[in-house]
């Protein structure tokens, strides 16, 4: 099925570096949505973007609802150790089209 | 319970074998998804319910696998005659629906995930 492109595929960081990821698209959304996922479990949500141009903050966490529809980018500032973990962006294309696409995911580990 | 559970958390099976998987939403959540993640890569949509109204079966890859949602609770992903290639991750997830505000119609909120069922098809 498709998948949005998502980069880096893998970050490896020290703890305190900020990070940056991002995903595009050749679709339009109207939902971008960010979820981490930890070994053995479920996605988990971080942030959710429901207009273009939106800028959200969770903690440390902001992401953008690209102008375009066609794009988001999330930044971790400060990484700390918990921060280690897959992250995925997802849209949801349509209202009542409740399916969500989601990307290849950004691996980050962080180097003691 | 507080989350979405799902079981087993670990299936082995072998070729050609049929499989059951279950899902427990979140009390309330009137909808449940179930998406399938194979070894390092994202998820990918396989049927979500909605209520009462027809499932949406678009992501399910072939007649092989099915889903049922008994009572608007519980579901069950059913795969007939694995194949190695259904080897995967299945997650389920619910969420309830909410008011969008100023679009005509409503999208659910949030879908929070289970834990998943690893499945190994030998």
């Amino acid at each position: 099925g498709q998948q949005l492109n998502q980069s880096p595929q893998s970050m490896f960081i020290q703890e305190g570096e900020d990070v940056s990821m991002n995903c595009t698209s050749s679709s339009i959304f109207n939902t971008w949505l960010w979820y981490k996922q930890d070994p053995g479990e479920g996605p988990v949500l971080l942030i959710a973007l429901y207009k273009a141009g939106e800028l959200t903050s969770n903690g440390r966490l902001t992401a953008q609802f690209g102008i375009t529809r066609k794009d988001s980018f999330l930044n971790i500032s400060a990484s700390i150790p918990s921060d280690v973990g897959i992250y995925f962006c997802a849209g949801r294309s349509n209202f009542g089209n409740e399916k969500l696409t989601f990307g290849t995911g950004t691996r980050l580990t962080i180097i003691p | 319970g507080a989350g979405v559970s799902q079981s087993p958390s670990n299936k082995v099976t072998e070729k050609g074998k049929d499989v059951e998987l279950r899902c427990d939403p979140i009390s309330g959540h009137t909808a449940l998804y179930w998406y399938r993640q194979s070894l390092g890569q994202g998820l990918e949509f396989l049927i979500y319910f909605q209520g009462n109204s027809a499932p949406d079966k678009s992501g399910l890859p072939s007649d092989r696998f099915s889903a049922e949602r008994t009572g608007g609770s519980v579901s069950t992903l059913t795969i007939q005659r694995t194949q190695q290639e259904d080897s995967a991750v299945y997650l389920c997830a619910s969420s309830r629906p909410v008011s969008n505000g100023g679009a005509s119609g409503f999208w659910t909120d949030t879908q929070y995930f289970g834990p998943g069922t690893r499945l190994t098809v030998l």
